[in-house]
Formats: C-alpha cells, sequence, structure tokens
C-alpha cells in the first residue's frame, strides 16, 4: 500500500526567508506523481507545484521549489521569500493508482 | 472552465439519521474521488471512481457508507445512519486522466453530527 509521510506537523518561518517542509513515501509502483497541495483555513486544496517521477529534475514554481531524492523516496518543499499568504496547512500527496495524502504541516509565517 | 462543485455545503444533523452529498465534477473527469477530513487531519480516501466503476473503496464504512457515480458524471455520497464520529468535512475531487495530472477539489461539505 502508498503511504506519504510529513514528520513535522507544524514550521514557522520569517516573512521574507525560506522554509522546507519534509515529506517521505512509500511505494512498489514505478509510475507515479507527487504534489504539494495548500489548504488555507477555507479548506479549497490548492495545487501548488507538482513532480512527475521519470523526471530527474527538479520541479519550480516561482518561489516554490521541490528536492525529489526517487531513491530515499523523499520529496521536501522549499517556499523562498516566505509571504504572509504563504500561512495555511500544507500536504503533501502520491498519486499513482490511488491519490493519497499525509498527515499535512501547519505553515505559520510572523511578520 | 467551471471547477468541482459540491453541496450543500454545511450540514447538521443528529446521530442515527442519514445524509447526503452531492458533487458535480469537472466535465470530461474520468476520475472522480471522496475524501473524509476530520479537523486537523490528512483527507481519507473513501472511494475512487474511474467513469461509473470503482477504483477503490477500501477504506469506505460500508454498514453505513454508500456511493455511486450515475452515467460516470455525477456522484453521491451516503451516511446512514451518521454517527458522532462522522462528523468531518467531505471533500469531492476529479481529475481529467487515471494516474495522470493532478486532482482538482470543491470547496468541500461540512458535516456536523450531534
Amino acid at each position: 500500500a502508498q503511504t506519504v509521510t510529513q514528520s513535522q506537523p507544524e514550521m514557522s518561518v520569517q516573512e521574507a526567508e525560506t522554509v522546507t517542509l519534509s515529506c517521505t513515501y512509500d511505494t512498489s509502483e514505478s509510475d507515479y506523481y507527487l504534489f504539494w497541495y495548500k489548504q488555507p483555513p477555507s479548506r479549497q486544496m490548492i495545487l501548488v507545484i507538482r513532480q512527475e517521477a521519470y523526471k530527474q529534475q527538479n520541479a519550480t514554481e516561482n518561489r516554490f521549489s521541490v528536492n525529489f531524492q526517487k531513491a530515499a523516496k523523499s520529496f521536501s518543499l522549499k517556499i523562498s521569500d516566505s509571504q504572509l499568504g504563504d500561512a495555511a496547512m500544507y500536504f503533501c500527496a502520491y498519486k499513482g493508482n490511488k491519490l493519497v495524502f499525509g498527515a499535512g504541516t501547519i505553515l505559520r509565517v510572523k511578520s | 472552465e467551471a471547477g468541482v462543485a459540491q453541496s450543500p455545503r454545511y450540514k447538521i444533523i443528529e446521530k442515527r439519521q442519514s445524509v447526503a452529498f452531492w458533487c458535480n465534477p469537472i466535465s470530461g473527469h474520468a476520475t472522480l474521488y471522496w475524501y473524509q477530513q476530520i479537523l486537523g487531519q490528512g483527507p481519507k480516501l473513501l472511494i475512487q471512481f474511474q467513469n461509473n466503476g470503482v477504483v477503490d473503496d477500501s477504506q469506505l464504512p460500508k454498514d453505513r457508507f454508500s456511493a455511486e457515480r450515475l452515467k460516470g458524471v455525477d456522484s453521491t455520497l451516503k451516511i446512514q445512519p451518521a454517527k458522532l464520529e462522522d462528523s468531518a468535512v467531505y471533500l469531492c475531487a476529479s481529475s481529467p486522466r487515471w494516474g495522470n495530472t493532478e486532482a482538482f477539489f470543491g470547496q468541500g461539505t461540512r458535516l456536523t453530527v450531534v
């Protein structure tokens, strides 16, 4: 069975600084996708970034980038130049035969 | 493009009552998911449809929960009878193809069982 583990229940970052959220996963599938979703208090899930497992190059979307280590089954999210609007719950998700989510990390941004 | 539509947004019921949630996915999306998200936790997959067939329902409490997807489009999730521990947000999501691209989420239905 596929599992996703986020070991940081909560993280804090100062505005304009950089923070990294951790995620590991377990799977026996060879073809899959990985995602980071953001969920603000409104509960609307918003896609932040995605990574295809067959691509070695790490995905980047503006201030958001990932460090994908396939052999280690690790998929961390780096947020640069943090902004107050980045404060939310962040979920790591694995998509193979099923779409499975981690427990989430609450990100707080201090001004 | 219209997003995933869910209704109702909020529902309060007493335990042992029944309740139904409705989801209309993005047009043309073959895969539809129902998740249960308890406050402070990650979404738990209840059931996944590919068109109108069930791909996975291993975590669906089948003694009280049921779901269907008519004609491979809209879907309903029903709980009968509800328990206090069913209080959660129920999220519906859809994606264009099985195993490819991200899932798009609706705004969810917040269920409170009293």
